[in-house]
């Protein structure tokens, strides 16, 4: 059974950092992109990041320069390293496993979710 | 910046059938997209409905079903039930690596 269970969250001031992981099992978690997704209270979905089997990375727009996303295969892990927070950042944040299609290392679809962790960013 | 579209809200009666769509604010959607359709409800994790446009995930009863119809990605509940009452939200796959979720959908069942 696939399981993603995300930790990490809380509250932080503007300006500061944090750093959330995924732990993940049940799957070859080497073998998959993953994503970060995350929803704002009261708000809908928005994608955040996404990280290839073999690493690479891309950002939506809204946090492109500020979150660094990262695995480790060792420990079936995802993080997600976030700073420089503004208060639009306080959201629930999902981890999300992603199938992607043939040929290609991060299109796809998001097929498994965590339960989320919340950031919360305020003074 | 792109935008993907979806009615904000719509409702249907138990039983009947119901088309949410997932739209661009610039262009038309195509299976280029891989659109793909998300459940939400209230505290809960989003649960994968439909991907690659009208491929079912995994125990998803196909009275859930998709499509493009015209220039847009579809999502049809045909017999709605209560418990399909929840979020809904398709997300595009722009290409780059880049995903948009769309605003989503809130479907009441009255």
């Amino acid at each position: 059974e696939v399981q993603l269970l995300e930790s990490g969250g809380g509250l932080v001031q503007p300006g500061g950092s944090l750093r959330l992981s995924c732990a993940a099992s049940g799957f070859t978690f080497s073998s998959y992109a993953m994503s970060w997704v995350r929803q704002a209270p009261g708000k809908g979905l928005e994608w955040v990041s996404v990280i290839s089997s073999a690493g690479d990375t891309y950002y939506a727009d809204s946090v492109k320069g500020r979150f660094t996303m990262s695995r480790d295969n060792s420990k079936n892990t995802l993080y997600l390293q976030m700073s420089s927070l503004r208060a639009e950042d306080t959201a629930v944040y999902y981890c999300a496993k992603r199938k992607t299609l043939p040929g290609s290392t991060v299109a796809g679809y998001f097929d498994y979710w965590g339960q989320g962790t919340l950031v919360t960013v305020s003074s | 910046q792109t935008v993907v579209t979806q009615e904000p809200s719509f409702s249907v009666s138990p039983g009947g059938t119901v088309t949410l769509t997932c739209g661009l604010s610039s262009g038309s959607v195509s299976t280029a997209y891989y659109p793909s359709w998300y459940q939400q409800t209230p505290g809960q994790a989003p649960r994968t409905l439909l991907y690659s446009t009208n491929t079912r995930s995994s125990g998803v009863p196909d009275r859930f079903s998709g499509s493009i119809l015209g220039n847009k990605a579809a999502l049809t509940i045909t017999g709605a039930q209560a418990d399909d009452e929840s979020d809904y939200y398709c997300v595009l796959y722009m290409g780059s690596g880049i995903s948009v979720f769309g605003g989503g959908t809130k479907l009441t069942v009255l």
